[in-house]
This record gives structure tokens, C-alpha cells and sequence, in this order.
């Protein structure tokens, strides 16, 4: 089944933790993507990467990190410099200027 | 940089009647606009797409028009069905071989009632 695969769901931070978002995706997309959505407001972009071993900073990145390892993967930390963390995070992905697909999202939420 | 707004946040209709979802853009350089449709908890579906050097494109269902000279672009959904409830958001960016940065408005809920 082609897709992009978020993990966890649901996730939990504690203050001056970090935590890492998973994204993986089958469909052979060079170009990943993660953006932050709060509520009743419109997708921000955090990082993307257009090639293995390579990602660019987006509008948000203060206090986030990713890493580009494998054409399939791009997992993102949330840092505890990230001050406001509290969120819905979408993974995307596309062919380098085509359309971007989206995951299915992760809630993540400070405790 | 690019500016992208929805001119209404939420939009009711009745079952059975079309929906048209408005949305402008400040940025005369792009060339490129998604519509996505975001049911509550999951991620943006990609609905249909439209390039600058076109006016319209239909789809099934739904219809996009573009209109360069005052920067506004439309969704139609022809036929709103119950399942057509969701959040609508349109996108656009600057045409290039890399990665797109798209830029979204802040969406307009679609409610259809019975």
C-alpha cells in the first residue's frame, strides 16, 4: 500500500524534552516536507529536503531538526527550544515540482 | 513574499447545492495552486490543481478557476454531498524543479446540511 506513514499518532512531551516524529513514505519522492498546524489556521512550513543528505529551513524552524539519511525517511525532532510545541505536524512528500501528498498527521502535545 | 487568503471561514450550503470557495493571493508570480480538503484530524487530500497559463480545470465534481488579473482563484463543488463537510485550502507557489514551498491560506469550513 503507497503512502506516507506518520508515527506516533499521538504523542506526549514533558517540558525539556525532545521528541522525534517519524515520516516514511513508499513512493519514491525526492522531496519531503514537514509542516506545523495549529488550530483553525493554515499549514507552516518547518523544513524540507530535496535530496538524501540535504533539507533547508523553512518559515518555523527555531527550535525543530531533521535529518535526511535514506530517500524514504525524514523524521523530525521537536527540541526543548521549541517553546510552543503544541500542535498537529504533517509530513509531505512529491516529485521536485509536482504536487505534495500528506501524511496523515501527528498530534503532539506538552504535558 | 506570497500572501494566500480564504475570504470566508466557513461556507454552509445545503445537500444537493453547489459550493463555490473563494480564495486570493498577492503574489503575481505564482503560477502554481492547490486545493486541498482537510477532515478534522487527518492530514490535507488533494482535491485538483491548475498551472497560470490556464483559466479553468474540472475534475470530478469540482471545478477550479483562476483569475490572474485580480489575483482570486475559486473551488466549485457541483452536487455538495454530506461528505463534502471539511476544511478547504487553497495553496500556491512559484513554479520551479525543486521542492515547492507552498504557501496556505487559513481555510474555509465546508458544513452541508441535510
Amino acid at each position: 500500500d503507497g503512502g506516507i506513514t506518520q508515527s506516533p499518532k499521538y504523542l506526549f512531551r514533558k517540558e525539556g524534552q525532545n521528541v522525534t516524529l517519524s515520516c516514511e513514505q513508499n513512493l519514491n519522492h525526492d522531496a519531503m516536507y514537514w509542516y506545523r498546524q495549529d488550530p483553525g489556521q493554515g499549514l507552516r512550513l518547518i523544513y524540507y529536503s530535496q535530496i538524501v543528505n540535504d533539507f533547508q529551513k523553512g518559515d518555523i524552524a527555531e527550535g525543530y531538526s531533521v535529518s535526511r539519511e535514506k530517500k524514504e525517511s525524514f523524521p523530525l525532532t521537536v527540541t526543548s527550544a521549541q517553546k510552543n510545541p503544541t500542535a498537529f505536524y504533517l509530513c509531505a512528500s512529491s516529485i521536485l515540482g509536482n504536487t505534495i501528498y500528506f501524511g496523515e498527521g501527528s498530534w503532539l502535545t506538552v504535558v | 513574499g506570497e500572501s494566500v487568503g480564504l475570504h470566508l471561514p466557513t461556507l454552509s450550503v445545503q445537500e444537493g447545492d453547489n459550493s463555490i470557495i473563494n480564495c486570493a493571493y498577492s503574489n503575481s508570480a505564482s503560477d502554481y495552486f492547490i486545493w486541498y480538503k482537510q477532515e478534522s484530524g487527518k492530514g490535507p487530500q488533494f482535491i485538483i490543481d491548475i498551472r497560470s497559463n490556464m483559466d479553468k480545470r474540472q475534475g470530478q465534481r469540482v471545478t477550479v478557476l483562476l483569475n490572474k488579473t485580480v489575483k482570486h482563484l475559486s473551488l466549485q463543488i457541483a452536487a455538495t454531498q454530506p461528505g463534502d463537510s471539511a476544511v478547504y485550502f487553497c495553496a500556491g507557489s512559484i513554479s520551479s524543479g525543486s521542492a515547492r514551498q507552498l504557501t496556505f491560506g487559513s481555510g474555509t469550513q465546508l458544513t452541508v446540511l441535510p
